[in-house]
């Protein structure tokens, strides 16, 4: 049983390049969620999708789209990657949105130059 | 924005010591939780306590919340070198929408 898998797990950009973070779980879950994690800042949320098919902006998403492409898979687009996008990006999923308990992914981590 | 806030920012023990991490928020909660991140790794989740609940225990955790004081506590009992990590609080208050909001975490390093 997987839980929650990303990738890639490591990824160099140049300032300008586009990617996509993809993560995939296997709990059946609702709720998916992107969140960045920087050094003394803890975990900010990106982007979260409390259901199939709907989609809703976190603290910071700038910069960012996504796509809940079926209950299984939700995913991270930067389309101009700028190097304050550095960061490790953590994927978490949860039966329901709002108070359960979060699965988190390994991380993926990101540096823009 | 972040609302739950973790005090210390880091700790430093002894194996066998207890660890008391402490985290505060600012508006009202429906339950808060723990979650502990090993370098390089994803977050765990430890314990959850709901807001009509004072006190939570899990193998040698012990949670309290006092929402008077809109703080709660994590205590690590006879701390292992496996214990080494880092401890966030989460809360999903008023202001958090969907999703939960993370601290800026304790890291906790305990040594043999």
């Amino acid at each position: 049983n997987a839980g929650v898998t990303q990738t890639p797990k490591f990824q160099v950009l140049k300032t300008g390049q586009s990617m996509t973070l993809q993560c995939a779980q296997d709990m059946n879950h609702n709720s998916m969620y992107w969140y960045r994690q920087d050094p003394g800042m803890g975990l900010r949320l990106i982007y979260y999708s409390a259901s199939e098919g709907t989609t809703d902006k976190g603290e910071v998403p700038n910069g960012y789209n996504v796509s809940r492409l079926n209950k299984r898979e939700f995913s991270l687009r930067l389309e101009s990657a700028a190097p304050s996008q550095t960061s490790v990006y953590f994927c978490a999923s949860s039966v329901t949105g709002g108070t359960g308990e979060l699965f988190f992914g390994e991380g993926s981590r990101l540096t823009v130059l | 924005s972040q609302q739950g806030e973790e005090d210390p920012q880091a700790l430093s023990i002894q194996e066998g010591e207890n660890a008391t991490m402490n985290c505060s928020y600012k508006t009202s909660i429906n339950n808060l939780q723990w979650y502990r991140q090993n370098s390089g790794r994803g977050l765990v989740h430890l314990i959850l306590i709901r807001s009509n609940e004072r006190e939570k225990h899990s193998g040698r955790l012990r949670v309290t919340l006092d929402t008077s004081k809109k703080s709660s506590s994590l205590l690590i009992t006879a701390s292992r070198a496996a214990d080494t990590a880092s401890y966030f609080c989460a809360t999903d208050g008023s202001n958090s929408g969907y999703a939960l909001n993370f601290g800026k975490g304790t890291s906790l390093l305990v040594t043999p």
